[in-house]
């Protein structure tokens, strides 16, 4: 089946720092990906569409200027936390798109643990 | 717009009794589909079903089975004979195309103790 990795699974950084996280595609190419966020007891909730090749597309209330999302190869989506706070602590889950001959199915990576002390 | 509701938000029960998880839905569109994910601790989403607006038959899978009625908007989830493996968070959500994001209800916990 379909395989969708992050990287890395866990991070802590302090805050003002930056970090970035990878969504990749291991056996198909995803034309889109999609951001998620997942605070503690919470649902998940869309943070952004990531297009190869083109400007994601941001939720509103999400800020752009402070999570940026690079989708430069049909593999493989970034996305940055900039001067990250500890409200930004969160499990964020990429999900990636595969065409496939009965139409569009989405895989799920398994999530990256973001704490900001 | 869409919406998922998940009322129960939290479950408990004892091994092997069988539990039923809610979910309804809204959304104005004809097409659709409906999910259900398995979220354990460990915090994977875990695939279960996917089921598309035109096809109402009840799934059964294992001690899974799933029971879609557009008639009242639900698509609820049953788990037979529970086991301690089961406790997890179980998420329904919607889309409207399955390759657009999905719209997550709040979640189900589900602890099954021994």
């Amino acid at each position: 089946g379909a395989v969708v990795s992050q990287h890395p699974s866990r991070v802590i950084c302090k805050s003002g720092t930056s970090v970035k996280i990878e969504c990749r595609s291991l056996d198909f190419q995803a034309t889109t990906m999609f951001w998620y966020r997942q605070f503690p007891k919470q649902s998940l909730m869309l943070m952004a569409t990531s297009n190869e090749g083109s400007k994601a597309t941001y939720e509103q209330g999400v800020e752009k200027d402070k999570f940026l999302i690079n989708h430069a190869s049909l593999t493989l989506s970034t996305l940055t936390v900039t001067s990250a706070h500890p409200e930004d602590s969160s499990f964020y889950i990429c999900s990636a798109r595969n065409l496939r001959a009965s139409g569009y199915e989405q895989y799920f990576g398994p999530g990256t643990r973001l704490t900001v002390t | 717009a869409q919406k998922v509701t998940q009322a129960q938000t939290e479950i408990s029960v004892v091994e092997k009794e069988d539990v039923t998880l809610d979910c309804v839905y809204e959304t104005r569109d004809t097409t659709y589909y409906l999910f259900w994910y398995k979220q354990p601790p460990s915090g994977e989403l875990v695939f279960l079903i996917r089921r598309n607006s035109f096809d109402e038959q009840n799934e059964i899978s294992g001690r899974y089975s799933w029971n879609f009625q557009k008639s009242t908007s639900s698509f609820n989830f049953t788990i037979t004979a529970s086991q301690v493996v089961d406790s997890a968070v179980y998420f329904c959500a919607l889309n409207s195309n399955s390759g657009y994001a999905l719209n997550f209800g709040k979640g189900t916990s589900l602890l099954v103790t021994p």
